[in-house]
């Protein structure tokens, strides 16, 4: 049963357009919703959050937004760039008792083509 | 700033030996994780600990051990290996939750089990 979707496997675009990487969650608990990027052969990194009193949150390049309603997170990347390939996972962390752990999707693999 | 440092970064095991993952964190934190990779999975959850002495199983925690005897450290051991514990495994780290819920990844051990 997973919490946590990220329904697309990959995402190709071009260099200088806007990436667009979805996340959909299905657990009402959650609050805080976070962006991880992973290059090969390292660990995940963290790059961005939101917490759910909030719709949107923007850090340069960087932009999550949150649809509570419909329970929905995507991560926008303005302008795109080739050393933005790598895997993003969506993660999601809840209040009370569980919020003391994250549960990820499986990912998204972008590639950002010169 | 090693912040936190997984051993060793890649080991081969035979069916049925033992081995034990050393994760190492300095930045002081209560909490951490150990996490397994894999295609199409995602980031999944073994086990994790919310302070010295405690630990609470995760998603997938059969096959598994942890020990938490010292703040900084968090063991994973393999009493039996199976092949289907081959993955990448990731150590992580937080501060409490009253400090926000990012948490902070090693960069990563590869166990194949043949």
């Amino acid at each position: 049963d997973q919490q946590v979707k990220q329904n697309s496997p990959s995402l190709s675009v071009q260099e200088g357009r806007i990436s667009i990487l979805n996340c959909d969650y299905t657990n009402s608990m959650f609050d805080y919703f976070l962006w991880y990027k992973k290059y090969p052969a390292e660990g995940p990194t963290f790059l961005i959050s939101i917490s759910s009193i909030k719709d949107k949150n923007e850090d340069g390049r960087f932009t999550v937004f949150l649809n509570k309603s419909a329970k929905h997170l995507s991560l926008h990347i303005v302008p795109s760039q080739p050393g933005d390939s790598a895997v993003y996972f969506c993660a999601a962390s809840g209040s009370g008792g569980s919020n003391y752990k994250l549960t990820f999707g499986k990912g998204t693999l972008l590639t950002v083509n010169p | 700033n090693a912040g936190v440092t997984q051993t060793p970064k890649f080991r081969v095991l035979k069916t049925g030996q033992s081995m034990t993952l050393l994760c190492a964190q300095d930045m002081n934190h209560e909490y951490m994780y150990w996490y397994r990779q894999d295609p199409g999975m995602g980031l999944r959850l073994i086990h994790y600990s919310v302070g010295e002495g405690t630990t609470a199983k995760g998603e997938v925690p059969d096959g598994y051990n942890v020990s938490r005897l010292k703040k900084q450290n968090f063991l994973l051991g393999l009493e039996s290996a199976a092949p289907s514990q081959t993955s990448v495994y990731f150590c992580a780290s937080r501060d409490d939750m009253r400090t926000g819920n990012t948490i902070y990844f090693g960069e990563g051990s590869w166990l194949t089990v043949v």
